[in-house]
């Protein structure tokens, strides 16, 4: 059965530093893979998605994330954290419906 | 071009009342989905809808639930005699079609509390 596993539930960084942020994944298949960013009281925005190919992959706001496959992993970086980054991250993973990670918490402090 | 639309965004209900929530897709979008997201959790399916189909309600809990996308008007979400632990965060999301690319635009949500 497909799931994806988010082991960190809050991160905290100070505003300039590099950020990772986990994912590992379980699917039978080659897996469609996506990171979510939802602020406080709004829906989720895409911030990018691997379907095939580059195994890096550049989505929005200075957001990128690598599909490793032999350890089953889609974590999100970024090399630089801005206070308005702070939100929650979601991974999910695309089956036979999309399934989510129970998400990360970001702070960032000034 | 207006994103997904849900309304109300926040619901008060009492317990043993009815809720209903309405999602209007992106323009061009035929298939929805909604989405429950209780506090501290993530997202987790409910069901999967074309118009006047459902396609896949696996995520449904058996009663009180249902769901619907009519061939006009939004899809609604309806939760017959409410209890207290379907207070969360109630979110629908659309795709111009379905398959292994297509990305799913998600609506503000509707936070139901139930007193």
């Amino acid at each position: 059965a497909q799931s994806v596993t988010q082991p960190d539930i809050h991160i905290t960084v100070s505003e300039g530093a590099s950020l990772e942020l986990r994912c590992n994944y379980s699917y039978g298949a080659t897996p469609y893979l996506f990171w979510y960013v939802q602020s406080p009281g709004q829906g989720l925005q895409l911030l990018l998605k691997y379907f095939s190919g580059d195994t890096l992959v550049q989505g929005i706001k200075g957001f990128e994330a690598e599909f490793k496959r032999s350890q089953s992993s889609f974590n999100l970086r970024k090399p630089s954290v801005h206070w308005s980054d702070a939100a929650e991250y979601f991974c999910a993973v695309l089956g036979d419906k999309l399934i989510f990670g129970t998400g990360t918490r970001l702070q960032v402090f000034p | 071009n207006a994103g997904v639309m849900q309304n109300p965004r926040h619901l008060v209900r009492r317990r043993g009342q009815e809720a209903r929530l309405r999602c209007s897709p992106m323009k061009g979008h035929s298939h929805v989905y909604w989405y429950r997201q209780l506090p501290e959790e993530g997202l987790k399916f409910m069901v999967y809808l074309q118009k006047e189909n459902i396609i896949d309600e696996s995520g449904m809990p058996k009663e009180r639930f249902s769901a619907e996308f009519p061939k006009e008007g939004p899809s609604i979400l309806r939760i017959q005699q409410v209890v207290r632990g379907d207070s969360a965060a109630y979110f629908c999301a659309s795709s111009p079609t379905s398959g292994p690319t297509y990305e799913q635009y998600f609506g503000p949500g509707t936070r139901l509390t139930v007193t």
